[in-house]
């Protein structure tokens, strides 16, 4: 893996259903992942900033969790709401700098009541 | 807190006007700016590092001259599409940190979506 890549690119759930979906990044110099939902018509809200090896990190039904070694992230949403259509975005820094964020193209989730 | 807000969302001009886009910290001091453009399909590709006082830092492909990035305050930034053309058109939205640490958030404004007749 050299860049950023996030699956699947699109995902369709029934309301109630739990849902996951992938962040792949290059697992050397890792310092930091983030996570972002990006609603239509607004601005990338942040989610998450993970940097520990196994970190799990949670807010309300949205989970995450980090394997620097293996260079993944899984996100988890459980109960999906309508609310939680977006395209979430996961970005790490790459190419040498500590905080200039390379982006996914991100997972585009649409729940549907 | 943390908001930051980006005018104009939206902007259609003819070809060969130049485009002023500002990104503002509205509850806090950003020290770093950042503005990226995203095509369709595609996802959002850094532009260019702004930081107050000091010139921009743009990435490998984007010319400095065409995007004219001017950070001259804590809570302002604004980039500046000059002589645009309708490769131009396309999505422009900034974020800001308070402190360049990629341990920390990036704020993001709402975009300005530009399309150049």
């Amino acid at each position: 893996i050299l860049n950023v890549e996030q699956s699947p690119q699109s995902l369709h759930v029934q309301e109630g259903d739990s849902t996951n979906f992938t962040c792949s990044f290059p697992s050397s110099n890792f310092y930091a992942l983030h996570w972002y939902r990006w609603e239509t018509a607004k601005s990338p809200e942040a989610l998450f900033v993970m940097t520990l090896n196994g970190d799990e990190k949670k807010k309300g039904r949205i989970s995450a969790t980090l394997n620097t070694k293996e260079g993944y992230s899984y996100l988890y949403i459980k109960g999906s709401q309508p609310e939680d259509s977006a395209t979430y975005l996961c970005a790490i820094p790459l190419g040498g700098s500590n905080y200039k964020l390379t982006f996914g193209k991100g997972t585009l989730l649409t729940v549907n009541p | 807190g943390a908001v930051v807000s980006q005018h104009p969302s939206w902007v259609i001009c003819k070809s060969g006007t130049s485009v002023k886009i500002e990104c503002r910290s509205l509850d806090f001091q950003a020290t770093t700016m950042f503005w990226y453009r995203q095509f369709p399909k595609q996802s959002l590709m850094l532009m260019a590092t702004s930081n107050e006082g000091s010139k921009a830092t743009y990435e490998q492909g984007v010319e400095k001259d065409k995007f004219l990035i001017n950070h001259a305050s804590l809570t302002l930034s604004t980039l500046t599409v000059t002589s645009a053309h309708p490769e131009d058109s396309s999505f422009y939205i900034c974020s800001a940190y308070g402190t360049a640490d990629s341990n920390q958030p990036q704020h993001f404004g709402d975009g300005t979506r530009l399309s150049i007749l």
